[in-house]
């Protein structure tokens, strides 16, 4: 059972470059986040997803963008990476809102230099 | 708005004692879910316990509970029988099932020999 899975682990862009980080589930949850952690900080959210073809906006959604074409898939895009994108990200899942642990993936560590 | 207060930067602990984590929250609504994550210096993301605001009981898993006071709106997580392994970052989470989690900042948790 691999649960969340990110790819990939680590990733350095240039400023201005795009990407896609890639988050896939196999636990048939509605429920998708992505997160991101700064140095010594806790989460936030950037974008969420409460089933296939539905998403919305987080805490700090400005940068990203987000599709949800199956339940499995939720791949976060960074459109012209700036240095205040350099973190942490971590992708989760869940099968309800409220009263269910959420199960994260390993996480991306991202850097824009 | 949902807060999550955590006013423990760090705690250090000697091994075999107990410890407790405080943990402090703000929200309006009714129904919601306490959790606490543990983050080692790996990077994951690990459940450890969950309370849901209308459960009677005060949460147990293994070596972790859970002091609820609703009346308080506090969630101290308390580790007993510390272990070297335990040292890590400690994050209190809330959700009110709004499909999204928020973070306290976290408390670093050193075990000592």
């Amino acid at each position: 059972n691999a649960g969340v899975t990110q790819t990939p682990k680590f990733r350095i862009l240039k400023i201005g470059q795009s990407m896609t980080l890639q988050c896939a589930q196999d636990m048939n949850h509605n429920y998708m986040y992505w997160y991101r952690q700064d140095p010594g900080m806790g989460l936030k959210l950037i974008y969420y997803s409460v089933g296939a073809g539905i998403t919305d906006k987080g805490e700090v959604p400005n940068g990203y963008n987000v599709s949800r074409s199956t339940t499995e898939d939720f791949p976060l895009r960074l459109e012209l990476a700036a240095p205040s994108q350099t973190s942490v990200y971590f992708c989760a899942s869940s099968y309800s809102s409220g009263n269910a642990e959420a199960f994260f993936g390993q996480g991306t560590r991202l850097t824009v230099v | 708005a949902q807060k999550i207060t955590q006013t423990q930067p760090g705690m250090f602990v000697q091994e075999k004692e107990a410890v407790t984590l405080d943990c402090t929250y703000d929200t309006s609504d009714p129904s919601y879910g306490l959790f606490w994550y543990k983050q080692p210096s790996s990077g994951e993301m690990i459940f450890l316990i969950y309370q849901g605001s209308y459960d009677q009981q005060n949460a147990t898993e293994g070596r972790y509970s859970l002091n609820f006071q609703k009346a308080r709106k506090s969630a101290n997580l308390v580790i007993s029988a510390s272990q070297l392994g335990d040292s890590a970052m400690y994050f209190c989470v809330i959700d009110p099932g709004t499909y999204k989690y928020i973070f306290g900042t976290g408390t670093r948790l050193k075990v000592l020999a």
